[in-house]
């Protein structure tokens, strides 16, 4: 079964720092990843994917995430976190590649970016 | 454009009673995905609808159901309410079910069940 673990409950990142949001997967094939954002009394927000091609991808507000696959891991990161950055991070795997389906998500990553 | 909306935003049920849920997809998509959210916790797959057929469907009892009409639109149905359904209930759409296609959400409607 597919499945994506988030191993911090909390990440805590003063203003101006690089932040990362770490990720692991484990999939029977290949891997179908997203991040997702969720900022209080709001539903989620799509940062970012890799699908295929280069490891290192660029999504929205300036995060990018690195793909590893020796490591299964797909961790998030900004060079420079802003106060706003602050919020719920979900990190996502595509189900049943071949037939679109369900995302499977992780527990969930807290961001507390402090001035 | 419109994003995927969803209503109502709040609703408080008690035990037993029935509730529908309704999600306007994200202009352009055709693809409805419920989810179940719980405090604290990921968001768990209900089903997804596609030309308004059930597609695939996470371990959920038969007490949750859904509908997509032929505008896309979805509702989701849940009978015989249970405490344990408290959670915020999440539509995503998307175009398509491939997977290369990312799910967009609503923000969701918080049930509570007293």
């Amino acid at each position: 079964a597919q499945s994506v673990a988030q191993p911090e409950d909390q990440v805590n990142v003063a203003e101006g720092n690089p932040l990362t949001v770490k990720c692991t997967y484990s999939v029977s094939g290949n891997p179908y990843l997203f991040w997702y954002v969720q900022y209080p009394n709001r539903g989620l927000q799509f940062l970012l994917k890799y699908i295929t091609g280069d490891n290192l991808v660029k999504g929205s507000y300036g995060f990018e995430a690195e793909f590893n696959k020796s490591q299964t891991s797909f961790h998030l990161k900004k060079p420079s976190a802003l106060v706003s950055d602050s919020a719920l991070y979900f990190c996502a795997v595509r189900d049943s590649p071949n037939q679109g389906g369900k995302l499977i998500f992780g527990q969930g990553t807290e961001l507390s970016v402090k001035p | 454009d419109a994003g995927v909306t969803q209503s109502p935003t709040h609703l408080i049920k008690t035990r037993g009673q029935q509730v529908t849920l309704r999600c306007s997809p994200k202009s352009g998509h055709d693809t409805v995905s419920w989810y179940q959210q719980a405090l604290g916790q990921g968001p768990q797959f209900i089903f997804q609808y596609y030309e308004e057929e059930e597609r695939q469907r996470g371990n959920f009892p038969d007490r949750f159901s859904g509908h997509q009409f032929p505008n896309y639109s979805s509702e989701l149905n849940v009978n015989a309410l249970l405490l344990g359904d408290s959670a915020l209930y999440l539509c995503a759409s998307s175009r398509g079910t491939g997977p290369n296609q990312p799910q967009h959400f609503g923000d969701g409607t918080r049930l509570s069940i007293l």
